[in-house]
């Protein structure tokens, strides 16, 4: 059962435009939804996070938006760059279930120079 | 501070041969978790601990895979034996305790099963 769909499966940015990247989510039970970075050949990295209680969140170039009656988040990358070629993967938990983080599937973002 | 370390960082062997995993969390770190992350996908969580405890292993498949953290520091995974469709991606994430969302993710070994 797929819990969190992540969409586009790839994308391609040119130099200095937005990258938006969408999760939806099934259970409503989800309170934690973070962001993380994976580059190739490394485990994936902690991005930025936000919890339901807010509708977004801001650090540097990188923003989560949430609706929360919608059951979907994304990922904004303003401004990007050819070093924020990666994969992005969106993920889910909740406190009730140790945690346990449910990943998207994942997409692989390239910005060209 | 040294994030999460895992060796070793890519095994080969053959399919029916045993393989192990060692991880080492982030200092202070007392919940550890082992995904398996397959090509292309997210990873999936296979057992997470509290100190020494395993408290969720449910997705382990415990006729094959193991796993320990005597000293509710660092971990091992085993697998005996290895069959083909093991080949993946095994990461080793580490969070501050029970209640903590952040999880920080170790580089991975990467097995291939011939």
């Amino acid at each position: 059962q797929q819990q969190v769909k992540q969409s586009p499966q790839s994308l391609i940015v040119q130099k200095g435009g937005i990258s938006i990247i969408n999760c939806a989510y099934e259970n409503t039970a989800f309170d934690y939804f973070p962001w993380y970075q994976q580059f190739p050949g490394k485990g994936p990295a902690l991005l930025i996070a936000i919890r339901p209680d807010v509708s977004e969140k801001k650090e540097g170039r990188f923003t989560i938006s949430f609706n929360k009656s919608a059951k979907q988040f994304s990922l904004h990358i303003m401004d990007s760059q050819p070093g924020d070629s990666a994969t992005y993967f969106c993920a889910a938990s909740k406190s009730d279930s140790s945690y346990k983080l449910i990943f998207g599937s994942g997409t692989r973002l390239l910005v060209r120079p | 501070e040294a994030g999460v370390v895992q060796s070793p960082r890519y095994k080969i062997i053959e399919k029916k041969q045993p393989v192990a995993f060692w991880c080492n969390p982030i200092s202070g770190h007392n919940t550890l978790y082992w995904y398996l992350q397959n090509l292309g996908q997210g990873p999936e969580l296979l057992i997470r601990y509290e100190n020494e405890e395993a408290v969720d292993d449910s997705q382990l498949p415990k006729d094959r895979f193991s796993a320990e953290r005597l000293k509710g520091v660092d971990s091992t995974l085993k697998i005996q034996p290895a069959e083909l469709g093991d080949s993946a991606v095994y990461l080793c994430a580490s969070s501050l305790n029970a209640g903590s969302y952040e999880q920080y993710f170790g580089p991975g070994t990467r097995l291939t099963v011939t």
